[in-house]
């Protein structure tokens, strides 16, 4: 089944402590991207990747790494998460390097930083 | 960069009635213009997209516009069913080509 999974898809932890959200899709798509979801925001976008080893920000990068090792591999890293960092998140792919293509959906990592 | 402006932000309607959002974009460059539906808990799902060189799009009871003079394109939902109630957000595709915008999302209730 196509699809893109997120791991954790819960977590709550504290300020400063390291922590990696994981995203792959097995669809083989070139383009990769990382959002957050606050309520009245709508979807912002964090990071994207056009291809393996091709990472640029998005709109609200600060706070946030990303690594594209692999193509289906796209990991969300925070150094030293803080409470504005409490949000929902989530990773998409589309099929190629322009994202004038369908974006699919993980179903979503809820961060809570206390 | 490109901006989306989406309206309503909520709307209800009776089960039948046809529902209506709009949606304007700033980049006159923008050529590809999404709707997702977000049920609650859920993921953001694609449920239409048009392209630039199209004016309309149809599927089913789902149909989008896109006027591109007025830099506006709409959804348009008929003979709404209570499963329809959702979020639904617009995005269009960023000046660059790297990024969909999207707007801050509309929040549809159907009522039987």
């Amino acid at each position: 089944e196509a699809q893109v999974t997120q791991n954790p898809r819960y977590l709550i932890t504290v300020t400063g402590k390291k922590l990696t959200v994981t995203c792959s899709q097995n669809m083989n798509h070139e383009y990769m991207s990382w959002y957050r979801q606050d309520p009245g925001l709508g979807l912002r976008q964090i990071y994207y990747s056009m291809n393996v080893e091709v990472t640029d920000k998005g709109d609200v990068p600060e706070g946030y790494k990303v690594s594209r090792k692999e193509k289906r591999n796209f990991p969300l890293i925070l150094e030293s998460p803080s409470p504005n960092q409490t949000s929902l998140y989530f990773c998409a792919s589309s099929l190629s390097g322009q994202s004038n293509q369908p974006q699919h959906f993980g179903d979503g990592t809820r961060l809570s930083i206390l | 960069g490109e901006n989306v402006e989406q309206h309503p932000s909520t709307l209800s309607v009776q089960e039948g009635d046809s529902a209506v959002i709009k949606c304007t974009y700033s980049d006159s460059a923008s050529n590809y213009f999404p709707w997702y539906k977000q049920e609650l808990g859920k993921r953001p799902q694609l449920i239409i997209d048009i392209r630039s060189n199209v004016g309309e799009k149809k599927d089913q009871r789902i149909a989008v516009t896109l006027n591109k003079t007025a830099k506006h394109f709409s959804l348009h939902i008929t003979e709404t069913q209570p499963e329809d109630s959702a979020v639904y957000f617009c995005a269009a595709l960023s000046q660059a080509g790297t990024a969909l915008i999207f707007g801050k999302g509309t929040t549809l209730s159907v009522s039987s």
